[in-house]
């Protein structure tokens, strides 16, 4: 079992530019996360998905778009990087929405945007 | 608004010596967690506490819920280097699994 992975680990993107921040269980856990991380502080919440087809908006989901079409990835998709999205970027998986059981969180990528 | 504070947000102390990291929140929740990250790295679950009165131990880690009160704490006995790390609680007051994270406490033990 490799848990939660992510790619990339690091990413270095201009103002402007977009990308994809990919994200795999392999726990078959129906709900998965997005958060970011700003130095110093908490997680916020950015997305989340309650199984395959089914997204909805956290805390901060402005300049971001999800989309689950299989039950074990959930990608995050960023368009016209800003720099106030520099951050270190969590996926998360739980087998239920978290009423009863921990987030399994992945490695995290690192973005800055310049 | 949903808050959750962690006090303190940073603790030096000694190896050996006890203390208390203690998490309040700002609405109803029957559910928190803590989590461990260590520097540069991921985020570890330590404890799911689900019901007023919870109590879990782990080691040299304990932690409790009183729901009523909105307050947590996790209290280390005996600290040793190996426990340096960030911690930080969690609360779950819309019971979908979106969590709301604090601040996170900085722990750093000297020996």
């Amino acid at each position: 079992n490799a848990g939660v992975t992510q790619t990339p680990k690091f990413r270095i993107l201009k103002i402007g530019q977009s990308m994809t921040l990919q994200c795999t269980q392999d726990m078959n856990h129906n709900y998965m996360y997005w958060y970011r991380q700003d130095p110093g502080m908490g997680l916020k919440l950015i997305y989340y998905s309650v199984g395959a087809g089914i997204t909805d908006k956290g805390e901060v989901p402005n300049g971001y778009n999800v989309s689950r079409s299989t039950t074990e990835d959930f990608p995050l998709r960023l368009e016209l990087a800003a720099p106030s999205q520099t951050s270190v970027y969590f996926c998360a998986s739980s087998p239920r929405g978290g009423t009863a059981y921990e987030q399994y969180f992945g490695p995290g990528t690192r973005l800055t945007v310049t | 608004e949903l808050k959750v504070e962690q006090n303190p947000l940073f603790l030096s102390m000694q190896e050996g010596k006890n203390y208390t990291i203690y998490c309040n929140y700002s609405t109803t929740s029957d559910r928190l967690y803590w989590y461990r990250q260590d520097p540069g790295k991921s985020l570890e679950s330590l404890f799911v506490l689900l019901s007023n009165g919870a109590v879990k131990q782990e080691g040299r880690l304990m932690a409790s819920l009183d729901t009523k009160a909105r307050l947590s704490t996790l209290h280390i006995t005996a600290a040793v280097h190996d426990l340096s790390a960030t911690y930080f609680c969690a609360v779950d007051p819309l019971g979908a699994g979106k969590l709301i994270f604090g601040q996170g406490t900085t722990l750093q033990v000297k020996p």
